[in-house]
């Protein structure tokens, strides 16, 4: 199965700031790749699809890049709205496994 | 307006037995793959089984894989996961979830309690 691996598990921050968040994977799941936003008690909200494609109606401050094994999900200011944890996904084949999150805190 | 709302979670004893369901409306159900995915609250989200659109293909994680069973009615725009031989680490909100190229809906999430 191929692994999931985010960084930092958590940070803070300051509305603005831009911030930036890593997802590895053990192997290469080429650009199969997906970015989630989940807030506390609701579901998760695609971002980005593909690694770099931003889902429609996302604000454009959410960007994502990478491809093989490395990707990144970067929030160019920081809103209010954005405090929340934030997952990828990989689904180059199943098990289609997430990363274990990243909490976005207020600092 | 797509909507997906899952039902069937409770409360259930170590070793019984549960279904969920997802019933799905405001998409062309007969197309989507549907997933199941589980979280405990405040944790992490665990991809547990995914079923293509016409029901043929099914794929499930190592944590579930012979206990628990999906499947769909494409008649019904209904989704299942019928779970078995349930432990205490499978309690969790489940939700059903659906993709197809970039469309990606989820439900709300039902939960499933394992204690005795």
């Amino acid at each position: 199965d191929i692994q999931m691996t985010q960084s930092p598990s958590s940070l803070s921050a300051s509305i603005g700031d831009r911030v930036t968040i890593t997802c590895r994977a053990s192997q290469s799941v080429s650009s199969y790749l997906n970015w989630y936003q989940q807030t506390p008690g609701k579901a998760p909200v695609l971002l980005i699809y593909a690694a770099s494609s931003l889902h429609s109606g996302v604000p454009s401050r959410f960007s994502g890049s990478g491809s093989g094994t490395d990707f990144t999900l970067t929030i160019s200011s920081l809103q209010p709205e954005d405090f929340a944890t934030y997952f990828c996904q990989h689904t180059y084949t199943p098990p289609w496994t997430f990363g274990q999150g990243t909490k976005v805190e207020f600092k | 307006e797509v909507q997906l709302v899952e039902s069937g979670g409770g409360l259930v004893q170590p070793g019984g037995s549960l279904r969920l369901s997802c019933a799905a409306s405001g998409l062309t159900f007969n197309t989507f793959w549907m997933h199941w995915v589980r979280q405990v609250p405040g944790k992490g989200l665990v991809w547990l089984s995914r079923i293509n659109s016409d029901g043929t293909t099914t794929n499930y994680s190592d944590s579930v894989k012979g206990r628990f069973t999906i499947s769909r009615d494409n008649a019904k725009n209904t989704l299942y996961l019928q779970m078995n031989s349930l432990r205490a680490e499978d309690t969790a909100v489940y939700y059903c979830h659906a993709t197809r190229n970039y469309f990606d809906y989820w439900g709300q999430g039902t939960l499933v309690t394992v204690s005795s």
